[in-house]
């Protein structure tokens, strides 16, 4: 298995209050993700990051941030949380041969309950 | 607008038949797909991909189709276990930066003894 840890795992938080979910990888590889995954959407992407300080929005980024100062840690924060946001949060990783085309690697998930 | 839809929510199938799982996508820039296997509780697991330049990958008992004209790729899992009991996603990536997968809205299968 791919050396992804996610902290924390479970997380109960009220409207309005900042959250940080952490994301750690062993494999030191150069693309990080993180993913939501909801009900009838499958896993869709909120940010990403292709190296230490660059990072992009995905699909769903509105109400999002992350950083990443270095290559195995990618922070998913919250600014200030809505019940919309309740999900669970998965992080992934992936190491692209020759440029692309490789598998991603997920993290066990954060299941986060905004209330 | 949903570029991968996996159109069956769900599928139950006898132990030891085939199982199909199918996916439809509608950006032409994708050019890679994977499926992907999640528990409950636990993260996607990778199972098989295929690029574009190929229509048919196998891996034991899993194979998946990729019929680019229809824009349509299937799984295929022959026999089924009920250890394959599992909510199944459909992914694709194009020439984009990042490497990003879109996913589809996934496939609960359920294996019967």
């Amino acid at each position: 298995d791919a050396g992804i840890t996610q902290s924390p795992r479970h997380k109960v938080t009220e409207t309005g209050t900042p959250v940080t979910l952490r994301c750690h990888q062993t494999e030191n590889h150069r693309y990080m993700y993180w993913y939501r995954q909801d009900p009838g959407h499958g896993l869709r992407l909120i940010h990403y990051s292709y190296g230490v300080k660059d990072t992009d929005k995905g699909e769903v980024s509105d109400g999002y941030s992350v950083s990443r100062s270095k290559t195995e840690d990618f922070l998913l924060t919250l600014e200030s949380a809505t019940s919309s946001q309740t999900s669970v949060y998965f992080c992934a990783i992936s190491a692209p041969k020759w440029g692309r085309d490789t598998e991603a690697f997920f993290g066990q998930g954060t299941r986060l309950t905004v209330v | 607008d949903q570029q991968v839809k996996q159109n069956s929510p769900s599928l139950s199938v006898q132990e030891g038949r085939i199982s199909i799982l199918n996916c439809d996508y509608t950006n032409s820039m994708f050019d890679y797909f994977l499926w992907y296997k999640k528990y409950p509780a636990e993260g996607p697991t990778f199972l098989i991909s295929i690029s574009s330049i190929k229509d048919k990958n196998e891996d034991g008992r899993f194979t998946v189709f990729l019929n680019k004209s229809a824009k349509h790729l299937s799984l295929h899992i022959v026999p089924s276990q009920p250890g394959d009991s599992a909510v199944y996603f459909c992914a694709a990536s194009g020439p984009y930066a990042g490497n990003m997968l879109t996913f589809g809205g996934g496939t609960r299968l359920m294996v019967k003894p």
